[in-house]
């Protein structure tokens, strides 16, 4: 496997599954991002973590919690998720210098459907 | 607020040239990124611009005017494989990206 991978790339589950999407990252990069992206909005940063520490939280549900067992693993773990939590879900790592890294390298998105 | 801004929509003919621009209000600035995502795709890194001036990456360009707040993605010899929809992201006073909604290039033959 080369660079960020996704898993699954697309589910669908009801408002009260927990389900859990995974990301891998096999660049050797020290952060991890969780993006959502909706139809014709811009990308929003959910999660960041630098060096497996969670240093940004940008006002998620609780209903979305991440987890960063080391430097090359992310998840997000969902449970009693809304309609309108329906989009596609992003991963991405960079390398980071302190200073907010340098360009970030994206796995090919979870398609989440909330039914 | 922070605000990035970018076309919808935009079209342009095979061996043609686009410019697609990027302006933007955010608090600070620590560099602006260019984003290339096909339908259905992850976004692909195109170009970063911290400085003012043009950076040239082949058949795209990226040119940033830090001053008036403002970028644009120059893409020469336009192929059917550019359609897809460019993401403009800027870096804040925080370190964090500011992403547009992004703009869907359609290429026509």
């Amino acid at each position: 496997e080369t660079g960020v991978t996704q898993t699954p790339r697309h589910l669908v589950m009801g408002m009260t599954n927990k389900k859990s999407l995974k990301c891998e990252q096999h660049l050797g990069h020290n952060a991890m991002y969780w993006y959502k992206q909706s139809a014709k909005k811009p990308l929003e940063l959910m999660f960041v973590y630098n060096f497996k520490e969670q240093t940004e939280n940008n006002s998620v549900p609780s209903r979305f919690s991440p987890e960063c067992p080391n430097s090359s693993h992310l998840f997000l773990h969902l449970h009693t998720l809304q309609p309108e939590d329906s989009a596609l879900y992003l991963c991405a790592s960079s390398q980071s210098d302190g200073t907010g890294g340098y360009e970030q390298y994206f796995g090919p998105g979870t398609r989440l459907t909330v039914t | 607020g922070q605000n990035i801004d970018q076309p919808t929509e935009m079209t342009a003919t095979e061996g043609a040239i686009v410019q697609i621009n990027c302006t933007y209000q955010t608090s600070g600035f620590n560099g602006l990124f260019w984003y290339q995502q096909h339908a259905g795709e992850a976004p692909t890194f195109l170009s970063y611009n911290v400085l003012d001036g043009l950076e040239e990456k082949g058949r795209f360009s990226s040119f940033l005017s830090r001053s008036k707040g403002y970028s644009y993605l120059l893409l020469k010899e336009l192929q059917m494989k550019d359609s897809a929809s460019y993401l403009c992201a800027v870096r804040d006073s925080n370190y964090q990206l500011i992403w547009g909604a992004g703009t869907k290039l359609i290429i026509k033959p």
